[in-house]
């Protein structure tokens, strides 16, 4: 059984600070999604890691996927109250619509 | 463009009773999923549904069971419903499930009382 750890758990932070949320597996993965779920939404998809060792930017946000594709990480910078929710990361299980989501860690911003 | 909409948005049943829930996908994606949300358990796969024919299924017990309709409109239906059902049910609709971005729902938060 595959299991995606996300770390930290939960995370309370200050406006403007940066942090760092990582997702960890034993298993390789062709590829690795994160999401961010707010309070009463479905999760929404932030962006799609297929290449070992790949970065992708949006805004603020800063993604990695590990050199073995086993792990990924989420970089934000300069934090802000809208960043406040549940990021989640998951993979696609059977290449179809059926994603495996990770355990998650709640951010909050506090203005 | 509509998103996936999913009714109702609450619902309170009791112990035993049995409940459906409904979801309409985005106008063209024949993929529709079903999940769901606990605080202890995270997000879990319940199944997935493909041109009327269920594909996957996650590992969940048959009192949990869905169905999709020739306009991939799906349902979900629970039976003989326990106290430990009660989650938020997500529905994500997507275009042919494979390699294309899955569109979530607002939920149907579901309570057993």
């Amino acid at each position: 059984t595959q299991l995606l750890k996300q770390s930290p758990q939960f995370l309370s932070i200050q406006e403007g600070e940066n942090l760092t949320v990582y997702c960890n597996s034993s298993s390789v993965f062709s590829s690795l999604q994160w999401y961010r779920q707010e309070p009463g939404e479905g999760p929404v998809l932030l962006v799609t890691v297929v290449t070992g060792g790949e970065v992708k930017k949006l805004k603020r946000l800063t993604f990695q996927f590990g050199d073995a594709r086993k792990d990924s990480s989420l970089h934000i910078t300069a934090a802000q109250p809208g960043d406040t929710g549940l990021y989640l990361c998951a993979v696609d299980q059977t290449g179809a619509n059926n994603l495996f989501f990770g355990t998650g860690t709640r951010l909050t911003v506090i203005p | 463009k509509a998103g996936v909409t999913q009714t109702p948005r609450y619902l309170i049943k009791t112990r035993g009773q049995q409940v459906t829930l409904s979801c309409s996908p985005i106008s063209g994606h024949r993929s529709v999923s079903w999940y769901q949300q606990t605080p202890g358990q995270g997000l879990q796969f319940l199944f997935e549904y493909f041109s009327e024919t269920q594909r996957n299924k996650g590992n969940f017990p048959g009192r949990f069971s869905g169905r999709q309709f020739s306009n991939s409109r799906s349902e979900m239906n629970v039976s003989t419903l326990e106290l430990g059902d009660s989650a938020l049910y997500l529905c994500a609709s997507s275009f042919q499930g494979a390699d294309t971005e899955a569109f979530f729902g607002q939920g149907t938060r579901l309570t057993v009382v």
